[in-house]
């Protein structure tokens, strides 16, 4: 099973460029997040996703967008990359709330983004 | 996640018990999570408690909770090296889950 596969793994971009970061994930789940991993300050969500066509601000949207293709796809962009968007990204997945099966986040291996 | 407060790092020898303490802020929240994350690697459930519940076992691993004083830890006995990993306690609230910084956790042979 693949559950969520984000890509790329790893990226290198210099200031000012732009890319689009890729999540796709085949449990047919509803929501989808995007997440930002650095050292000492855990992860902070940038944007989710409760369900096909909805997209909404997380705690740290600012330099990014985002876009919920169709159910399986939710891709993260950077329209003008910053040094201070050096991170790790996390895509994650759950389905629908009310049991706790489906409200366990399932997430990708990582794209580990510099900028430079 | 400046909601959830964890310790950044513990080290403990094979064969120990390791206590990892979590604090949160939000007596909303329904459940309570663990995720551990390998070098390398995504996040991946490893437990978790319902906010009525006081404790859950689940054969190493303890969960206890206060939800007077927003406090959950994470006990794993006999700590084997395999358990070396970065350790999140996790709440949820409605659409969102909030992460804690991440507990690195070292285990000396």
């Amino acid at each position: 099973n693949a559950g969520v596969t984000q890509t790329p793994k790893f990226q290198v971009l210099k200031t000012g460029q732009s890319m689009t970061l890729q999540c796709a994930q085949d449990m047919n789940h509803n929501s989808m997040y995007w997440y930002r991993q650095d050292p000492g300050m855990g992860l902070r969500l940038i944007y989710y996703s409760a369900s096909e066509g909805t997209t909404d601000k997380g705690e740290v949207p600012n330099g990014y967008n985002v876009s919920r293709l169709n159910k399986r796809e939710f891709s993260l962009r950077l329209e003008s990359a910053a040094p201070s968007q050096t991170s790790v990204y996390f895509c994650a997945s759950s389905g629908h709330r009310g049991h706790i099966e489906d409200t366990e986040a399932f997430f990708g291996q990582g794209t580990r983004l510099t900028v430079v | 996640g400046e909601d959830v407060e964890q310790s950044l790092f513990l080290s403990v020898r094979e064969g120990d018990s390791s206590v990892i303490n979590c604090t949160y802020t939000d007596s909303s929240s329904t459940y309570l999570y663990w995720y551990k994350q390998e070098p390398g690697a995504g996040l991946q459930l490893l437990t978790y408690i319902f906010s009525n519940m006081d404790m859950k076992q689940d054969q190493r691993l303890t969960v206890l909770l206060n939800k007077k004083d927003k406090h959950l830890s994470l006990r794993i006995a006999d700590t084997q090296t395999g358990d070396s990993a970065i350790y999140f306690c996790a709440e949820s609230i409605n659409n969102d889950m909030r992460f804690g910084a991440g507990t690195r956790l070292t285990v000396k042979p």
